[in-house]
């Protein structure tokens, strides 16, 4: 069964400093992925995607992620955080080709110190 | 940018009455979904919609739940009889055909007394 992980709950960073946000999939073959962004009450919005070639996708707001196959990762990153960050993230996953379902992590809290 | 638009933003109803969600997806997309989110907790499929019928549902769908698209617009989950486990916050969102990303309504949040 496809699963996500994401394994920290809960990350805090000071503004201007570098982040990475992790993610893990567990799926016969390499899925379609994708991070969201929610901030409070509000919707998920899409930061960037993966579906094949370049490894290396950049997002919105200057966010970027890179696909490791070996590692079945789809880490996001951005080289220096502004308190606006401050959200909820969640990596998601989707098998290619079909219109079914997107599977979520649990989502990381990330909050940003001045 | 055309977006996925959800009402009400906050619904507040008794155990046991029925409450039916409302989302107008994105006009030209083709799949529709519905997921929920309990406070704390991860997004959790409930439903995919495709061609007018249901194409994949989750153990949390059960009877209680049903979704209807009653015209070209407007797409619909309703509850027939709450609980207050339902409470939670309720995503829908489109795509359209091929590869396509999700895009999500801002959620109704859903709180049952």
């Amino acid at each position: 069964a496809q699963s996500v992980t994401q394994p920290d709950i809960h990350i805090t960073v000071s503004e201007g400093a570098s982040l990475e946000l992790r993610c893990n999939y567990s799926y016969g073959a390499t899925p379609y992925l994708f991070w969201y962004v929610q901030s409070p009450g509000q919707g998920l919005q899409l930061l960037l995607k993966y579906f094949s070639g370049d490894t290396l996708v950049q997002g919105i707001k200057g966010f970027e992620a890179e696909f490791k196959r070996s590692q079945s990762s789809f880490n996001l990153r951005k080289p220096s955080v502004h308190w606006s960050d401050a959200a909820e993230y969640f990596c998601a996953v989707s098998r290619p080709n079909t219109g079914n379902q997107f599977y979520f992590g649990t989502g990381t809290s990330l909050t940003v110190i001045p | 940018e055309p977006e996925v638009t959800q009402t009400p933003s906050h619904q507040v109803t008794q155990m046991g009455q029925e409450v039916i969600l409302r989302c107008v997806p994105i006009s030209n997309h083709l799949y529709f979904y519905w997921y929920r989110q309990i406070l704390g907790q991860k997004v959790e499929f409930l439903v995919s919609f495709y061609n007018n019928e249901i194409s994949e549902k989750s153990e949390i769908f059960d009877d209680q739940f049903s979704v209807e698209r009653p015209d070209g617009s407007n797409f619909t989950l309703k509850i027939r009889s709450t609980k207050l486990e339902d409470s939670a916050m309720y995503f829908c969102a489109s795509r359209g055909q091929g590869d396509s990303p999700l895009h999500f309504g801002n959620g109704t949040r859903l709180t049952v007394t």
